[in-house]
């Protein structure tokens, strides 16, 4: 019964490689997000998408692209993958925007090489 | 720019001594506030938050945080820990100009020893 869940768990990879990352939620959230953990522990919001429209899109290269198939589903894809892309990789989802808990998923660790 | 700070970024204490983490924030307006923690290898869980009433909120696994608004604090406690309180804790806030995201502070990593 995961409530967010996201595949792969690692993810290494060459440079240069294009790469996605999944995540389902199964809270019957309507908003969902990607946010990115850095080496220091650092988390900064990269996506939001409330009803499968993107609604938070903070300063990412566009190599990165969220795609909602549907409100379940917060998919990210990397083109062109950099060393500096080398972190965990966090979806959350959440009912309602304003203000509402976030669930975590469990991460996706991407290490580039 | 809003922002959040925790001021503790590493923590030691040993088994049955009581924990304060502080976290405070830029922002004068209207917040929600969150605490979360991550363990060793998993992802973030919820503490606790606070929306609106009582300042003093409790949480999951015997924490509780106050918040106080002439301090723009939400400082995390709990009286006396144990060694499976060992993570990292995260403050977390949402203000009403920041549309749906949340701001994190940078976390503070706390060990617990036996």
């Amino acid at each position: 019964d995961t409530a967010v869940s996201q595949t792969p768990k690692y993810l290494v990879t060459q440079m240069g490689n294009d790469k996605s990352i999944k995540c389902e939620q199964n809270l019957g959230h309507d908003t969902m997000y990607w946010y990115k953990q850095d080496s220091k522990k650092f988390l900064k919001i990269m996506f939001s998408y409330n009803n499968k429209e993107l609604i938070i899109n903070e300063t990412v290269p566009n190599r990165f692209s969220p795609k909602s198939p549907d409100k379940a589903h917060l998919n990210l894809h990397i083109n062109s993958l950099e060393l500096g892309d080398s972190a965990v990789y966090f979806c959350a989802s959440s009912s309602g925007t304003s203000g509402d808990t976030q669930y975590f998923g469990p991460g996706t660790r991407l290490t580039v090489l | 720019a809003q922002s959040v700070s925790q001021h503790n970024h590493h923590v030691i204490l040993s088994e049955a001594a009581s924990l304060e983490l502080g976290c405070n924030y830029s922002y004068g307006g209207t917040v929600n506030l969150f605490w979360y923690v991550q363990y060793p290898g998993q992802h973030l869980q919820l503490l606790l938050k606070y929306f609106s009433g009582d300042p003093l909120v409790k949480g999951i696994k015997g924490f509780e945080a106050e918040f106080i608004k002439s301090k723009f604090s939400f400082n995390l406690r709990k009286p006396s820990v144990q060694w499976s309180d060992t993570a990292e804790y995260f403050c977390a806030v949402k203000t009403m100009d920041s549309s749906y995201k949340l701001i994190f502070g940078s976390g503070t990593r706390l060990l617990v020893r036996p």
